[in-house]
């Protein structure tokens, strides 16, 4: 059965470092998210994508944050700076149509932040 | 504003015991729901979703939820629970469009006991 990818499955980056986060959606799905999930709490939306564009994105997704699909396979999120509190769990998911709100998540990136 | 409610954080329940989660939405539009789950170190999987019709959803390892418009519940239900159902378990609702964000509740940890 076909699954979403994510590399690395932990990444370690010091404060003020660039680190970007791999993920490969499942293929000929049309939408691609991003979310996070700090230690503790919940998941939280980041961005959506869709047609080389983002959809929709949530207030956490600032500045520091950005999304490319580079090929056409890959998707990946940009943290530019990490701070402490970037520290989280990083998800990646897909969604089949455009008429479906089902999302397939990937395993997960664990992002730690020193 | 929309919202996604587990009230209980933590249920311990004996194997072969049944199992009922609760959760509670408020949604401005139509909501879908899902149900995920999250072992240990993993990713979520998907273990059912409601879109409409039928407000009693069968999804895999034998869960189910019933939809309840009036209670604004949709709560997750096994009838006989196995220790390696022991897992966190995350309420989701999203708008019937692609690329749009899920809410997640905080989760319910479920243990197993012997």
């Amino acid at each position: 059965e076909p699954e979403v990818t994510q590399t690395p499955s932990h990444q370690v980056t010091q404060m003020g470092q660039e680190v970007i986060l791999r993920c490969v959606p499942i293929s000929n799905h049309l939408y691609f998210y991003w979310y996070r999930q700090i230690l503790g709490q919940k998941v939280e939306f980041l961005v959506s994508f869709y047609n080389n564009e983002i959809s929709e994105k949530s207030e956490i997704f600032d500045d520091q944050f950005s999304v490319e699909r580079p090929d056409g396979s890959n998707f990946t999120l940009k943290i530019r700076s990490t701070k402490l509190e970037d520290s989280a769990m990083y998800f990646c998911a897909s969604t089949p149509g455009t008429t479906s709100g089902e999302q397939y998540f990937g395993p997960g990136t664990r992002l730690t932040v020193t | 504003a929309q919202s996604v409610t587990q009230p209980d954080i933590h249920i311990t329940v004996s194997e072969g015991a049944s199992l009922e989660l609760r959760c509670n939405y408020s949604y401005g539009a139509t909501p879908y729901l899902f149900w995920y789950v999250q072992s240990p170190g993993q990713g979520l999987q998907l273990l059912l979703k409601y879109f409409s019709g039928d407000t009693l959803v069968q999804g895999i390892k034998g869960f189910e939820a019933e939809f309840k418009r009036s209670q604004s519940s949709f709560n997750l239900r096994k009838p006989s629970v196995h220790w390696s159902d022991a897992a966190e378990y995350f309420c989701a609702v999203g708008a019937r469009q692609a690329g749009t964000a899920l809410i997640f509740g905080k989760g319910t940890t479920l243990s197993v006991s012997s």
